[in-house]
């Protein structure tokens, strides 16, 4: 199983809403992450899960919440979103932080209304 | 400062070779990588050279590596409408905890 698995694949919320992201891997990486992506432009790296714990964090707003219930799942919890947080928000992993390749999920594109 | 550049478009006919080309500033990286995103999909990891090497081929992708110059290729042969996509050339920077910098991509079309 070389996959990472992000449900759902899209998502409309309004600014009150709370919503999560979630994003699952089975390849026993001790590394996860979560990246925004606007279109055609590069991710921009926003949280990195080292073993369970967090150790990068991007100055992301508050509104933007990572979890990591255990070394197999990743999710991003969401609260009071602006519009201009819609993006496709990508999940990866890789066998250890920034260690050898990172494999990505195929995204959940978020619209915030 | 350290960044990763490419152009931003290619366009090319069904058949013939497609060379995307990318510049970086950090000589400390290790492996540099070569994505691929296709329209509504996450990135795929395509290939990868490690910094001692000079070239690698992979059946119809090529990757060259000149360390002097900072300079690294894809080179797909026999380029195909399938290949039409956003390529993303990436490195790690070292001394920021190995964090993946990425370019700002490629946008290959691919014409029958």
């Amino acid at each position: 199983d070389t996959e990472v698995t992000q449900t759902p694949k899209h998502l409309v919320m309004g600014m009150t809403n709370k919503k999560s992201l979630k994003c699952e891997q089975h390849m026993g990486h001790r590394a996860m992450y979560w990246y925004k992506q606007k279109a055609k432009k590069p991710p921009e790296l926003m949280f990195v899960y080292s073993y369970e714990k967090l150790s990068i964090n991007e100055s992301v707003p508050s509104r933007f919440s990572p979890e990591c219930p255990n070394s197999s799942l990743l999710n991003l919890h969401l609260h009071a979103l602006q519009p201009e947080d819609s993006a496709l928000y990508l999940c990866a992993s890789s066998l250890g932080p920034f260690n050898e390749k990172l494999f990505f999920g195929s995204g959940t594109q978020l619209s915030v209304l | 400062g350290e960044d990763v550049e490419q152009s931003l478009f290619l366009s090319v006919r069904e058949g013939d070779s497609s060379v995307i080309n990318c510049t970086y500033t950090d000589s400390s990286s290790t492996y540099l990588y070569w994505y691929k995103q296709e329209p509504g999909a996450g990135l795929q990891l395509l290939t990868y050279i490690f910094s001692n090497m000079d070239m690698k081929q992979d059946q119809r992708l090529t990757v060259l590596l000149n360390k002097k110059d900072k300079h690294l290729s894809l080179r797909i042969a026999d380029t195909q409408t399938g290949d039409s996509a956003i390529y993303f050339c990436a490195g790690p920077l070292y001394n920021q905890g190995g964090k993946l910098i990425f370019g700002q991509g490629t946008e290959l079309s691919v014409k029958p």
